[in-house]
């Protein structure tokens, strides 16, 4: 079952910090955030495993919170080259069905 | 390595003319995958597999999809015969280990145009 993520699309002033989340219906066992830019392939950005962690480097960051199945994703003080569709890719408990979210439109303005 | 090679770009063709999809994984990774992306349908898994043998290919649509991985380093899809409907943007992507704690590597895709 795809995940959800909110919102759906944002739009952002260079600098400005965003928050998209990903949740699902299921317990999980591993959330995976891409990033892709317009008219490119989706590039990996972190995984996240069940366990409650947190990664994250440069101005880049997500959390995974696996009692409320969810995570989150956080960009701090934007640049340009943020923008992109950002999408969360989940695997259930058992390590199977990995799935794609609808993916998050970020575009970030000068 | 070069990355995830496929080809080709892009792909016009005729309401039910035969469509091959090409696809080199990154030496060394032992799963490979096949997405499908339109805007309706957002990135959808079709078929993956595991030392060349698929694991899972409950995500192809019909069975006018197919897919093959002849050896470790090539796969091919395959849609006969094909139907505007198929349109999308056709990714193969590889990773070293399953999905649980590995990254995928995405080629650049196919863009493929039915008519």
């Amino acid at each position: 079952q795809q995940p959800v993520q909110s919102p759906q699309a944002v739009i952002l002033r260079e600098g400005e910090d965003a928050v998209i989340n990903c949740s699902s219906s299921k317990a999980l066992y591993s959330v995976h955030w891409y990033r892709q830019k317009h008219g490119e392939a989706p590039v990996f950005l972190m995984i996240l495993l069940k366990g409650g962690e947190q990664k994250g480097h440069d101005k880049i960051s997500a959390s995974f919170n696996e009692k409320k199945q969810q995570s989150s994703l956080y960009l701090t003080a934007s640049q340009l080259s943020y923008s992109g569709t950002y999408f969360c890719g989940t695997e259930d408990n058992y390590g199977q069905n990995f799935v794609f979210g609808p993916g998050t439109r970020l575009s970030v303005l000068p | 390595d070069a990355g995830v090679i496929q080809s080709p770009r892009h792909e016009v063709t005729e309401m039910g003319q035969e469509v091959t999809l090409r696809c080199k994984p990154i030496s060394g990774h032992d799963y490979l995958f096949w997405y499908r992306q339109t805007m309706m349908r957002g990135l959808e898994l079709l078929i993956y597999f595991n030392n060349n043998v698929p694991i899972d290919d409950s995500g192809m649509p019909e069975d006018r999809f197919s897919a093959k991985m002849p050896n470790a380093s090539f796969s091919t899809l395959k849609i006969q015969p094909s139907e505007p409907r198929d349109s999308a943007v056709y990714f193969c992507a590889s990773s070293y280990g399953r999905a649980a704690n590995t990254e995928a590597f995405f080629g650049q895709g196919t863009r493929l145009t039915v008519v």
